[in-house]
Order: structure tokens, then C-alpha cells, then sequence
């Protein structure tokens, strides 16, 4: 059970689409989250799937047919620059800890 | 609230030496964890507890030693620095029931193991 971001790097220009990839690798039904590191700020939560949720523009749909939960923002803004990390927990059951990917550091250019 | 609160934010060792990573909640969450961030490898589990007096292991134990005897302190003790410990240390907390696989994380501690 694991998720990958094979994405390190992604540069965008404002006003862009932007995708940051994810997927997963999961037996059952996954539970997905999409956390975020501004510069000088604390890892926080920025949206779950279960939610369905659009939060600062961002959407995130799970696939189970190409088992990707990719995040996605139609037009990129440059506050939006930041490391994007993919997480699920292990198990199925939290216990308050998660497996996250390799992070993809976004930077979006004016 | 204060939230997540950790200490020291930045710190330098020697090898050999030992020092505590210092981390407390003031939001009464049950769940808690150690992370160390790794340039290319993400956030890695080091450690967790389910509540006080209760710990853990996660994907990364090796070296590092933890204990949680208030619902509110969980320390991460380096018990003999090696320069692979060099990392971003990052604890988190969280709810049991609701919302308890979001997480709430610290600031975070720089280590430089030299």
C-alpha cells in the first residue's frame, strides 16, 4: 500500500492548469488526502476525498479505474506555490498517522 | 489554542551525542506522531501513540526512542545522533473519532547531524 507523486518538480504560469499527480496503490476502498506546505507555514490539511470538496480552487477526484486521486486547478495563481503532498492511512484506519508520497513542489510563475 | 507546539526549530549535533525533540498539543487530541521529512522521500512515520502511555512504531524506528506519558507531551529522543538523522522533524496530533485522520502538525524541528 503506498501512493507515488512522480512529479518532484512542476512550474506553471499564472492563469494556468494546473494537475498534480497521484497515485495509489491499495487494496479496498482508499480513503485519500491532499495536504500542503506554504513557505513558512505548517503542513495543513487542504482537501479529502471522501468530501468532494473545492477548496482554494482545488478539486481532487478519486479514479479506482486508473487508481489516481490527482489534484487539479483550472487557473493557477501564484499564492498557490507550494509542496503538495498525497496521503492515505495505512490499513484503512488512522490511528492518527498517514502514508504520504514523495511530495511535488509546485511553483507557479507570474 | 496554541495548537501543535514544538522545540527547538533548529538544532546542531555532533555524532554521538543525544538530545530530545521536544513536542506538546493543547487541543486534547488522543492521537499523536513523529514524521521526518526527507528531500525526495516525502514524510516518513517514525514513531506514534494511540494515548498517553500507549506508543508505537512506524516505517522509520530505528534510533529513535519515544514515550507519551501525558495526553498532551509526546518527546522523540535521538539517543545517539548519526549524520543520516540530518532532517526536518515534524510531529503531528489528532482526534480519535471524527476527523482523526486530519492532522494537525507542528512547526517543525531542523536536525543537522554533523
Amino acid at each position: 500500500q503506498r501512493v507515488t507523486q512522480p512529479e518532484k518538480l512542476l512550474s506553471v504560469f499564472k492563469g494556468a492548469p494546473v494537475e498534480l499527480k497521484c497515485n495509489y496503490s491499495y487494496s479496498g476502498s482508499p480513503e485519500l488526502f491532499w495536504y500542503v506546505q506554504y513557505s513558512r507555514q505548517r503542513l495543513q490539511l487542504l482537501l479529502r476525498h471522501i468530501s468532494r470538496e473545492s477548496i482554494k480552487g482545488f478539486t481532487a477526484d478519486l479514479n479506482k479505474g486508473e487508481t489516481s486521486f490527482h489534484l487539479k486547478k483550472p487557473f493557477a495563481q501564484e499564492e498557490d506555490s507550494a509542496m503538495y503532498y498525497c496521503a492515505f492511512p495505512p490499513g484503512g484506519t488512522s490511528y492518527g498517522k498517514l502514508t504520504f508520497g514523495q511530495g511535488t513542489i509546485l511553483t507557479v510563475h507570474p | 489554542n496554541a495548537g501543535v507546539t514544538q522545540t527547538p526549530k533548529f538544532q546542531v549535533l555532533k555524532t554521538g551525542q543525544s538530545m530530545t525533540l521536544q513536542c506538546a498539543q493543547d487541543m486534547n487530541h488522543e492521537y499523536m506522531s513523529w514524521y521526518r521529512q526527507d528531500p525526495g522521500m516525502g514524510l516518513r512515520l517514525i514513531h506514534y501513540s494511540v494515548g498517553a502511555g500507549i506508543t508505537d512504531q512506524g516505517e522509520v524506528p530505528n534510533g529513535y526512542n519515544v514515550s507519551r506519558s501525558t495526553t498532551e507531551d509526546f518527546p522523540l529522543r535521538l539517543l545517539s545522533a548519526a549524520p543520516s538523522q540530518t532532517s526536518v522533524y515534524f510531529c503531528a496530533s489528532s482526534y480519535r473519532t471524527g476527523t482523526g485522520k486530519k492532522l494537525f502538525f507542528g512547526s517543525g524541528t531542523q536536525l543537522s547531524v554533523l
